[in-house]
């Protein structure tokens, strides 16, 4: 079993519906859960990022994770054409006392207009 | 825009040729670090960089040699690639290691 699991997609999705994003993991000691956005020809970018089980919203955008569960979610509300782009889940541990980030393969996203 | 910032943006560069890669941020992170990328997959690490220290080397061959001038400068140097290497190369900081990254835009590398 791969230590962060998430579905590559395709995603294609109306403007306007809500899209869920979703990652699993095996590993309890992720201590850092972060969402990436990739445009085509651009690095990652920060979207947002968690310590904690339960929910942070920033805008149109939800984080959720479900320790218990290792589960985490991306969910963006409203959802507009230049969502458009490839989300990467990816997660932080230090066992071992060593610095680990482990990222999901991506799921791509179009948003059609 | 980022605030890490790499040049250039994309390079072309023969087997037998040497070049470098730079990053800059001034957000005042102590962690750096250069990742690879090729199409359609996650980043992999390459090298990581703590209070200008190399503390990772993820068994990266020799041809790719990192260096940390100071707090904000991270370069990679490169020597007699091959085709393989062919990838976007991405910095990325983080206030010290074990915090969220924010990545730079990359360079496209293509070694012909």
């Amino acid at each position: 079993q791969k230590e962060v699991e998430q579905d590559p997609g395709p995603l294609s999705v109306p403007e306007g519906a809500i899209v869920s994003l979703n990652c699993t993991y095996s590993n309890s000691a992720f201590q850092y859960f972060m969402w990436y956005r990739q445009y085509s020809r651009k690095g990652p970018e920060l979207l947002m990022y968690t310590y904690s089980s339960g929910n942070k919203e920033d805008g149109r955008f939800t984080a959720q994770v479900d320790k218990s569960s290792k589960y985490i979610s991306l969910f963006i509300r409203d959802s507009q054409p230049s969502d458009s782009a490839t989300y990467l889940c990816a997660m932080i541990s230090t066992e071992g006392g060593s610095e680990k980030l482990v990222f999901g393969k991506g799921t791509k996203l179009t948003v059609n207009p | 825009d980022t605030e890490v910032t790499q040049t250039p943006k994309h390079l072309v560069m023969g087997m037998t040729n040497k070049k470098s890669l730079k990053c800059e941020q001034h957000m005042g992170h102590r962690a750096m670090y250069w990742y690879k990328q090729k199409a359609k997959k996650p980043p992999e690490l390459m090298f990581v960089y703590s209070y200008e220290k190399l503390s990772i080397n993820e068994s990266v061959p020799s041809r790719f040699s990192p260096e940390c001038p100071n707090s904000s400068l991270l370069n990679l140097h490169l020597h007699a690639l091959q085709p393989e290497d062919s990838a976007l190369y991405l910095c990325a900081s983080s206030q010290v290691t074990a915090q969220p990254q924010h990545f730079g835009d990359g360079t496209r590398l293509s070694i012909l």
